[in-house]
């Protein structure tokens, strides 16, 4: 039973088009993040929710717009894709503070623009 | 702000121990942690030490901790082909819930 699930697990689209990638836990966690990690594999937060609001939000451009509609799923909505949006895009849950557990991540979304 | 930063890549032979490092700047990280991820896949929590141990050890795992110097490291004791992957340490920047990580070193277990 995944604890950490994202979908789609690929997307290639063309560059200007609107997409959505959607994470969902099992776990009974009330914090939920995005992370980027890109080709050199460095991984960098984007946003964090605690039961459903945001509590985390670096400096990301406007056309990236999370929402959690429960505390159990959070989606990310990008709009106008660019060429360097292209990366694998993680999904994370964690209880509270990470504490001893650390992050639960999911498989990841490569998202690649063309 | 906090930053992390480990050597970019290991390669040993099977059979022989691994040392991982990661220097981070933050002292006051309560928790440090040390992530796997294999290709195609998402990130595993291995192992994490609390700020005021020293060293932990778990099966093959141990972690040393040297918090004067800032300095965390990963061994693997006899090293196998199915540890080849990549390994990045993180710290909790405190009370944030924000975890950062280092570049990740990948690790190459040759036969």
């Amino acid at each position: 039973d995944t604890a950490v699930s994202q979908t789609p697990k690929y997307l290639v689209t063309q560059m200007g088009n609107d997409k959505s990638i959607k994470c969902e836990q099992n776990l009974g966690h009330d914090t939920m993040y995005w992370y980027k990690q890109d080709s050199k594999k460095f991984l960098k937060i984007m946003f964090s929710y605690n039961n459903k609001e945001l509590i985390i939000n670096e400096t990301v451009p406007n056309r990236f717009s999370p929402k959690s509609p429960d505390k159990a799923h959070l989606n990310l909505h990008i709009n106008s894709l660019e060429l360097g949006d292209s990366a694998v895009y993680f999904c994370a849950s964690s209880q509270g503070s990470t504490g001893d557990y650390g992050y639960t991540f999911g498989s990841g979304t490569r998202l690649t623009v063309v | 702000g906090e930053d992390v930063e480990q050597s970019l890549f290991l390669s040993v032979r099977e059979g022989d121990s691994s040392v991982i490092n990661c220097t981070y700047t933050d002292s006051s990280s309560t928790y440090l942690y040390w992530y796997k991820q294999e290709p195609g896949a998402g990130l595993q929590l291995l192992t994490y030490i609390f700020s005021n141990m020293d060293m932990k050890q778990d099966q093959r795992l141990t972690v040393l901790l040297n918090k004067k110097d800032k300095h965390l490291s990963l061994r693997i004791a006899d090293t196998q082909t199915g540890d080849s992957a990549i390994y990045f340490c993180a710290g909790e920047i405190s009370n944030t819930g924000k975890l950062i990580f280092g570049q990740g070193t990948t690790l190459q277990v040759k036969p």
